[in-house]
């Protein structure tokens, strides 16, 4: 069971939009913890997509934005392609476990 | 080019140790708080560890607590992990990552290395 929960798959449509949700507590995304996202294409290594909530790497397409409200967090792409189908994760800090804290992954398959 | 890269993985017995090192390249080592993450076979990530940048300061998840140990050696620009009372829950890849700040605070993890897989198995 991962502190943040993340749906376990998602699904859309060339072109289309999709939403990936993250929700956490109170001593985490609730307490002003920076949220970052993370794409994992099959068989690499993670790669950082959305940094501090909101921010984009550079190289990160504009078609990926992050927001932040409350305990949750999201991350949306746009103009969705099928070299995006991969696993998505969310990262923030806890502060009663005293450490970093990763939601459970959300594998975006493109129809 | 900013680079990071694990080695000392393999299979290993339930209950025996291994040493995880991590070699890093093109950024300034001893400015940056470093961690260890893992990931099971088909599962998702696991934050193992991390240290801040003068080694003052360490972090550990509770399921590896008292059995691993992280360390750095600044001047080699080198991240370790030593694992010891291995299980079979502890099989994975482990990847190294810089955090965006000097200590241990919920930055980001840019960039990761290529992992190293772990093992154990009788």
């Amino acid at each position: 069971q991962s502190v943040l929960t993340q749906p376990p798959s998602v699904s859309g449509a060339p072109g289309q939009r999709v939403t990936i949700s993250c929700t956490g507590s109170s001593s985490n995304i609730g307490a002003g913890y920076d949220v970052h996202w993370y794409q994992q294409l099959p068989g690499t290594a993670p790669k950082l997509l959305i940094h501090a909530d909101k921010d984009r790497p550079s190289g990160v397409p504009e078609r990926f934005s992050g927001s932040k409200s409350g305990t949750s967090a999201s991350l949306a792409i746009t103009g969705l392609q099928a070299d995006d189908e991969a696993d998505y994760y969310c990262q923030s800090y806890d502060t009663s476990l005293s450490g970093v804290v990763f939601g459970g992954g959300t594998k975006l398959t493109v129809l | 080019e900013v680079q990071l890269v694990e080695s000392g993985g393999g299979l290993v017995q339930p209950g025996r140790s291994l040493r995880l090192s991590c070699a890093a390249s093109g950024f300034t080592f001893h400015e940056h708080a470093m961690h260890w993450v893992r990931q099971a076979p088909g599962k998702g990530l696991e934050w193992v560890s991390g240290i801040n940048w003068d080694s003052g300061s360490t972090a550990y998840a509770d399921s590896v607590k008292g059995r691993f140990t992280i360390s750095r050696d600044n001047a080699e620009s080198s991240l370790y992990l030593q694992m010891n009372r291995l299980r079979s829950e502890d099989t994975g890849f482990y990847y190294c990552v810089k955090e965006k700040w000097m200590v241990v605070a919920g930055g980001w993890f840019d960039p990761w290395g290529q992992g190293t897989l772990v093992t154990v198995s009788s």
